[in-house]
């Protein structure tokens, strides 16, 4: 079956830098890929996702960029702000009924 | 739409109890999804249905914990006896379409289950 690893689990940035985070995984049938973002709380909910057929997908100050040779993703965010800070869950699914397997997720911390 | 409902949002009960967790999902969504969410284990699917059946519940942990989805707009986690290791967040998610069409999932707003 699907494993998703998720780097780094714990990420500290100052107000305005970038974050990065990493995820591979290991089915090559994988095709969708969503970025979950969960606050302190809260539920998980979905701020960008790219598919198979994509290499790049921007939404204002997040981006996703997808290897599929490589079988990695990342979750770019710039201008960071106070309010980015939550934990953030990359997971990848397949097209055969296979649901989504996600990432042990990273916590983002954005010092003012 | 008021979104994916739970209940109860927080349950406490003793071992050996038996334990009901409800769900509604989005009106007209066709696939629903059962996560459990512990510090220690991550974010981890249990169960999914997709028009009312059962499609994939490799991960559900053992004999003591069931589901159903009498209907499009409900379903039950069921958790009989219950154990201290149960202790966790239960989410209820669905989506549009089945998981194979990569729709977005929209998730309850979780239900935290401690076991005594």
């Amino acid at each position: 079956g699907e494993n998703v690893e998720q780097h780094p689990s714990t990420l500290s940035v100052q107000e305005g830098d970038s974050a990065v985070i990493k995820c591979t995984y290991s089915d090559s049938a994988s095709n969708y890929f969503p970025w979950y973002k969960q606050e302190l709380g809260k539920r998980p909910q979905l701020i960008i996702d790219i598919r198979s057929n994509v290499g790049e997908k921007k939404d204002q100050r997040i981006a996703v960029t997808l290897n599929k040779t490589a079988k990695h993703f990342s979750l770019h965010i710039t201008e960071t702000q106070p309010e980015d800070s939550a934990v953030y869950f990359c997971a990848a699914s397949n097209g055969y009924g296979q649901n989504f397997v996600f990432g042990p997720g990273t916590r983002l911390s954005v010092l003012p | 739409d008021a979104g994916v409902i739970q209940s109860p949002r927080h349950e406490v009960t003793e071992m050996g109890q038996e334990v009901t967790l409800r769900c509604k999902p989005i009106s007209g969504h066709n696939s629903l999804f059962w996560y459990r969410q512990t510090m220690m284990r991550g974010l981890e699917l249990l169960i999914y249905f997709n028009n009312n059946v059962p499609i994939d519940d490799s991960g559900m942990p053992e004999d003591r914990f069931s589901a159903k989805m009498p209907n499009a707009s409900f379903s039950t986690l069921k958790i009989q006896p219950s154990e201290p290791r149960d202790s966790a967040v239960y989410f209820c998610a669905s989506s549009l379409s089945s998981p194979a069409r990569g729709d977005e999932q929209f998730f309850g707003p979780g239900t935290r289950l401690t076991v005594l």
